[in-house]
């Protein structure tokens, strides 16, 4: 089967840091995408890894370690906005339209 | 460039009834996916279609169906709505079939089954 753990949900402090981490089994492993989604609105890009280590985009980084079968997002600076659920995603080779989500972190920002 | 646009935002039926959902996909993007979330978990995969053909289905069962027009918008049809058919339905558009794409999704559609 196809599955993906991540913490339910996480609290944090503005201006902190937190690393929400994404365990996988799948198979035709391709790459492993972040997405963000505000209660219950369209989920957005945040980061896509396909090779083993850090991708870095502002204030967010994802690391991905395909040995492993192990990813996590870094989000520092933390701001109130950035409260909402994280979802980690499996993209599938060859099925660009298919992501096999994570059932969602939901991270709590507080002042 | 537009994003992604469905419709409608809401909508309420019983069951039994069947539903048909609109996504009109970004400028650009030839292949659409549908998902389904229900409430407090992640989206679950139904098909993509790409230039006009099914490429691609989730553990659905086949009173899930859709389409792709050649200016490769989308509908989703379900029919014989079941309770448990209620949930978020999103639409996401994507370049092509590489793995490496980015999904832009819609706000998606809201279903409630009665």
């Amino acid at each position: 089967g196809q599955s993906l753990e991540q913490p339910s949900e996480v609290t944090a402090v503005e201006g902190a840091i937190v690393q929400i981490n994404c365990t996988y089994q799948t198979s035709g492993f391709y790459g492993l995408s972040w997405y963000q989604q505000h209660d219950g609105g369209a989920p957005t890009f945040l980061s896509y890894n396909g090779l083993d280590g850090l991708e870095e985009t502002g204030r967010f980084s994802s690391f991905l370690s395909r040995s492993d079968s192990y990813g996590y997002l870094l989000l520092q600076e933390l701001q109130m906005k950035d409260s909402a659920s994280y979802f980690c995603a499996v993209a599938i080779y060859n099925q660009g339209g298919k992501l096999i989500f994570g059932q969602g972190t939901e991270l709590s920002v507080k002042p | 460039e537009t994003g992604v646009t469905q419709s409608p935002t809401h909508l309420i039926k019983t069951r039994g009834q069947q539903v048909t959902l609109r996504c009109s996909s970004q400028s650009g993007h030839n292949t659409v996916s549908w998902y389904q979330q229900a409430l407090g978990q992640g989206p679950q995969f139904i098909f993509q279609y790409y230039r006009e053909e099914e490429n691609g289905r989730g553990n659905f069962p086949p009173r899930f169906s859709g389409l792709q027009f050649p200016n490769y918008s989308s509908e989703l049809n379900v029919n014989a709505l079941e309770l448990d058919d209620s949930a978020l339905y999103l639409c996401a558009s994507s370049r092509d079939l590489s793995g490496a794409n980015v999904l832009t999704f819609g706000a998606g559609s809201r279903l409630t089954v009665l």
